[in-house]
């Protein structure tokens, strides 16, 4: 398993403002993952983050509104640019540990956006 | 394109009753399927998985999951519900069955509450 955290666990911001998200997790892993849970609702993939290389997005998600970092392989961060109030969701990070391909689960961090 | 789909967005049943949350997939490979639960305010926890070997998968705090593939359902028991068990489940499917390169798809979510 992966023990996964997250920074902060929530925020509030204004329109127009950005913020960067932080999951660190206890282990190195290969794959992680950046999700957004409106409210309400299910989780949609954002991203996909592999150190090394460029984050690879789903669609209707792009690189200068979500830009991700990956600097090693236990750290990344997705940051929220340019935020309006439907950017107002839990953001999630997850990662793929063992030899299982489980996905594990941060605690997620509550965006509301003003 | 592999999917799930939930159906019931919200059951409610009462303590000690059986539940049955309903899950339906669709895969044009063999399926690698899970079930989580979120809490309130809380993330995600794994609470089982199907990856091609028993077809009846036991997960954490007696729920368990019967694979039917000619039924093509995953649908998610539990013998007595506990009020703890209130919560949102959601039934995934890995996008490319059991892979390292996989990433896992979400469905809509349901919610089951606990009648005392």
């Amino acid at each position: 398993s992966a023990v996964i955290s997250q920074k902060p666990s929530r925020d509030i911001c204004q329109r127009g403002t950005s913020l960067t998200i932080q999951c660190q997790v206890d282990s190195q892993v290969t794959m992680m993952f950046w999700y957004r849970q409106q409210p309400g609702q299910s989780l949609t993939l954002i991203a996909t983050a592999n150190q090394g290389s460029e984050a690879t997005y789903e669609s209707g998600f792009v690189i200068d509104k979500f830009p991700i970092s990956r600097p090693n392989l236990t750290f990344s961060t997705l940051t929220v640019s340019n935020m309006s109030p439907e950017d107002s969701s839990i953001y999630l990070c997850s990662v793929r540990a063992g030899a299982t391909y489980e996905q594990y689960f941060g605690p997620g961090t509550r965006l509301t956006v003003t | 394109a592999q999917s799930v789909t939930q159906l019931g967005s919200h059951v409610s049943v009462s303590e000690g009753a059986l539940v049955l949350l309903r899950c339906n997939y669709s895969s044009s490979v063999p399926p690698y399927l899970f079930w989580y639960v979120q809490y309130p305010n809380q993330g995600l926890q794994l609470l089982l998985k199907y990856t091609s070997a028993a077809t009846l998968v036991k997960g954490i705090n007696g729920f368990e999951a019967e694979f039917k593939k000619s039924e093509t359902s995953f649908h998610l028991t539990k013998p007595s519900a506990h009020m703890s068990d209130a919560a949102e489940y959601f039934c995934a499917v890995s996008d490319r069955g059991y892979s390292s390169a996989s990433k896992i798809i979400f469905g809509s979510g349901t919610r089951l509450s606990i009648r005392p």
